[in-house]
């Protein structure tokens, strides 16, 4: 079976200061990680997916997500913080035989001015 | 430019009423999904197709039905038989039906509220 823990459901950080928006997975199978970003009362916008090549991801606006198999984990990071940052953000997984889409509960990110 | 578009961004129901959200796409893309979103409980999956002409129920169907009369278009029908409808809906696409790189494209939603 498949699924999405996102550890936090609200971070807060200071302009210009890192992020850490923390991603546990399950799966069965070797699977595809996605970080969504939704602003409020827009659609999800992807920054960045892992699909089995380089372990470490680099995304839109600075973003990176780091694959790590034994911790099962998708963590997404950027150096620093902007205010124009601040929304929701959904980590989701795939696996390859199938069209389903798991997602986490989302991480309300606030930047502090 | 391609992407999804849905349509209204706003919509108001009145109890009893069926009301049908819009959604196309200029992707090509062969699989089109809806997806509920309620506060804190992420999205879920309401239902999907991956081509003309079939479709599949998702983890919650009930009280909603949907068509794929073309590949462009899936329309989603929330019934009367839906209890608690007002949420935000949101429809995305893949490329193709399940392949090991396939990405969703979201559209920008529509807001139901029932009154």
């Amino acid at each position: 079976a498949q699924s999405v823990t996102q550890l936090d459901s609200h971070v807060s950080v200071s302009e210009g200061t890192p992020v850490l928006l923390r991603c546990n997975y399950s799966s069965s199978y070797s699977p595809s990680l996605f970080w969504y970003v939704q602003h409020p009362n827009k659609g999800l916008q992807l920054l960045l997916k892992y699909t089995s090549a380089a372990t470490l991801v680099k995304g839109i606006n600075g973003f990176e997500a780091e694959f790590k198999k034994s911790e099962t984990s998708f963590h997404l990071t950027k150096p620093s913080a902007h205010m124009s940052d601040a929304a929701e953000y959904f980590c989701v997984v795939t696996i390859f035989t199938g069209n389903q889409f798991y997602f986490g509960t989302g991480t309300s990110l606030t930047v502090i001015p | 430019d391609g992407g999804i578009t849905q349509s209204p961004k706003y919509l108001f129901r009145k109890e009893g009423q069926n009301v049908t959200l819009s959604c196309e796409q200029n992707l090509n893309h062969d699989a089109m999904y809806w997806y509920r979103q309620d506060p804190g409980q992420g999205l879920r999956l309401i239902y999907y197709s991956q081509i003309v002409n079939d479709f599949q129920k998702g983890d919650i169907a009930e009280g909603y039905s949907v068509s794929r009369e073309k590949k462009e278009s899936f329309p989603l029908t929330v019934t009367s038989a839906q209890k608690n409808p007002t949420a935000f809906y949101l429809c995305a696409s893949t490329r193709t039906s399940g392949g090991p790189t396939d990405t969703q494209y979201f559209g920008p939603g529509t807001r139901l509220t029932v009154l």
